[in-house]
């Protein structure tokens, strides 16, 4: 079992919708990362996220610590927001070392 | 400038040979990593080291040895290549060991043994 879950794996939508990935951890945090994968392969960091909500552009992430969970939201998508998306966490209980969710594959069609 | 770089972007070798992969960032950060992504797109942390001085060394086979001349430079060298050493190796940086950072990644390494 891994310690980071994500749903769903793969997702596909059409173009202007509103896209939702889910993350869940099963030990404590203080932190949780979103990465983007692109198609080429290159990893890009997104947000890093202790608590409530944070927005860039057309993208938002929230956190709920307590709950373990963690969503990312992308708005009006778009054909380019098609990647990977990861969600990584550092467990405190083995001293800050990261864990990564299997990824959510996500493609927009125009 | 690309903050992090790695080379070669593209591998393919024989097993049993020795290679090594290349990481430099110019970040000015404390913190660098080596992470495997394997077939089935997932990441794991192979190592970490802050200030030169390894802080992580994840269950991988003795065969991968991280080399840091200096906090600017992870390099990564795999000796005996095995064929389920073939993934894509990304180099990371980020300012210091502390869960608050970004993660600044490579454009990842893509190794195929033969």
């Amino acid at each position: 079992k891994n310690e980071v879950e994500q749903s769903p794996q793969n997702l596909t939508a059409q173009e202007g919708e509103f896209i939702t990935i889910n993350c869940s951890y099963s030990v404590g945090i203080s932190a949780l990362h979103w990465l983007q994968q692109h198609p080429g392969g290159g990893i890009v960091s997104l947000f890093m996220l202790s608590s409530g909500k944070k927005k860039h552009g057309r993208l938002i992430a929230t956190i709920n610590i307590q709950e373990k969970h963690s969503s990312l939201h992308i708005t009006a998508s778009h054909p380019r927001d098609s990647a990977v998306y990861i969600c990584a966490a550092p467990f405190t209980n083995t001293g800050n070392q990261f864990y990564f969710g299997t990824g959510t594959s996500l493609t927009v069609i125009p | 400038d690309t903050a992090v770089s790695q080379t070669p972007k593209y591998l393919v070798t024989q097993m049993g040979n020795d290679k090594s992969i290349k990481c430099e960032q110019n970040l000015g950060h404390d913190t660098m990593y080596w992470y495997k992504q394997d077939s089935k797109k997932f990441l794991k942390i192979m190592f970490s080291y802050n200030n030169k001085e390894l802080i992580i060394n994840e269950t991988v086979p003795n065969r991968f040895s991280p080399k840091s001349p200096d906090k600017a430079h992870l390099n990564l060298h795999i000796n005996s290549l095995e064929l389920g050493d073939s993934a894509v190796y990304f180099c990371a940086s980020s300012q210091d060991p502390g869960f608050m950072n970004t993660i600044y990644f490579g454009e990842g390494s893509w190794l195929t043994v033969v």
